[in-house]
Order: C-alpha cells, then structure tokens, then sequence
C-alpha cells in the first residue's frame, strides 16, 4: 500500500513568488490534514478536509495560503504571494476514519522562500 | 497548546528498554493519549494510542496511570534508528470535535551505541 506521497520535496521560491504543494493521500482515506513547520517552531496545524470539503481550517495563517481538494482524492496549498515567514516544511497526512484513527504522514515539502 | 509536559531530551544505550514520560494533568475523561515521532527530517509517524488500558503492538507499550494523568510509553529495546524527537499528544476524538493533532515541543531521544 502506497504511503501518503508530496510533491515536491524541495522549493525555492523569491518572496512574492507563487507555490503549490501537491499531497496524495492513502487511498480510500477521506480525512487529509496540513500541518507545517516553520523556522524551529512546532508543527503546527493548517487544517482538515473529510473528502473534498474543508472540516476545520483554523489553522490557516492568512488569505496568502488557499487548500483545495476538488474531487475528494488530492489536495493543493497555495501560498501566493510567498513571504519569508512561509519557509518551513509542510506536511501532508491522511486518515480512513475520524475520531481515535491515526494520522499517516507524508514526507514533507520543504520551502524555502528567499 | 499542547496540553502535555515532557522533558526535553533523554538517553538510553542501545538494546535497553527507553521510558519515556509524559505529563498530562488536565486531561478530560474521553481523551485519548497518542505517541508520535519524527525521526530526523522525515514526516511524524504514528506509534501507539490508547484511553486508559495499557496498549501494546509491535513497535511499543503505552503505560497510563490509573487517575490518567500521566503516562509513559516504553521501547523495550532501543535501537539507534529510534534516535527520535518523540511526541505526547491527547485528543478528544468524536463528531464536532477538532481532529487536529497538537504538538508540543517533544522530547528528543537519543539511543546511544
């Protein structure tokens, strides 16, 4: 069974520039999450889809970042513009039920806006 | 906030048991404890969960103390791929409720050769 897969693994990107990270989840897994972790801070929660609508997006920083998972398979973050601030890793991760069912995580993206 | 308390860092020699605690003194009665960790640059990875009955699988053992407030999960031999920064975490799970997972600082495990 293929693992929560994120493309790509590296950006670098000039502030004001655009980015989209791309996550596929496990298959058959309805619940995909964003977390990210920035400058040494903690890994912090962006939010939760159930299949294609947005449960909870509390996380999200401001309007620069948008999340999209049309169709309930993939999921997309946009950041545009970048800032400075935004460099950090950006985790995917997947689950088949709500509740007590664990998280699988993807690899991470890591940005890096100059 | 993370609503766990758990030392910053901890050794342990190769091929003995790592007990590594976790402090959880606000915990509500339907909230689970999970243990993640990050190995190096890699994503978190899922360890164990459980409510208040000690809990095993093939990777650990989770301890919780009777009144639940705190917690200890246990890698009865520690390889030096567990070098790990572990996580504490608890979660309420359930309808309306956040899924959301809340990291905390961790505590970085390093098992020494």
């Amino acid at each position: 069974e293929a693992g929560v897969t994120q493309f790509p693994s590296h950006s670098v990107i000039e502030k004001g520039q655009t980015v989209t990270l791309r996550c596929d989840p496990i298959s058959g897994h309805d619940n995909l999450y964003w977390y990210r972790r920035v400058m040494g801070k903690e890994i912090k929660f962006l939010l939760h889809f159930v299949k294609e609508s947005k449960q909870d997006e509390s996380g999200m920083p401001n309007n620069r970042f948008l999340a999209e998972r049309t169709g309930g398979t993939y999921s997309t973050l946009k950041v545009q513009p970048a800032e400075l601030e935004d460099s950090g890793v950006y985790f995917c991760a997947s689950s088949q039920d709500r509740g007590v069912s664990r998280q699988f995580f993807g690899p991470g993206t890591r940005l890096t806006v100059l | 906030d993370a609503k766990t308390t758990q030392p910053p860092s901890m050794d342990c020699a190769e091929g003995r048991a790592a007990n590594l605690p976790c402090n959880h003194s606000t915990i509500s009665g339907n909230e689970y404890v999970y243990w993640y960790r990050q190995i190096h640059s890699q994503g978190p990875q899922y360890i164990i969960h459980g409510l208040k009955n000690n809990e095993t699988n093939e990777m650990a053992s989770l301890i919780i103390t009777e009144d639940r407030k705190s917690s200890t999960l246990i890698l009865p031999h520690a390889t030096l791929r567990d070098t790990a920064v572990y996580y504490c975490i608890v979660r309420a799970p359930g309808e309306g409720g956040s899924e959301k997972l809340v990291f905390g600082k961790g505590m970085k495990l390093t098992v020494n050769p």
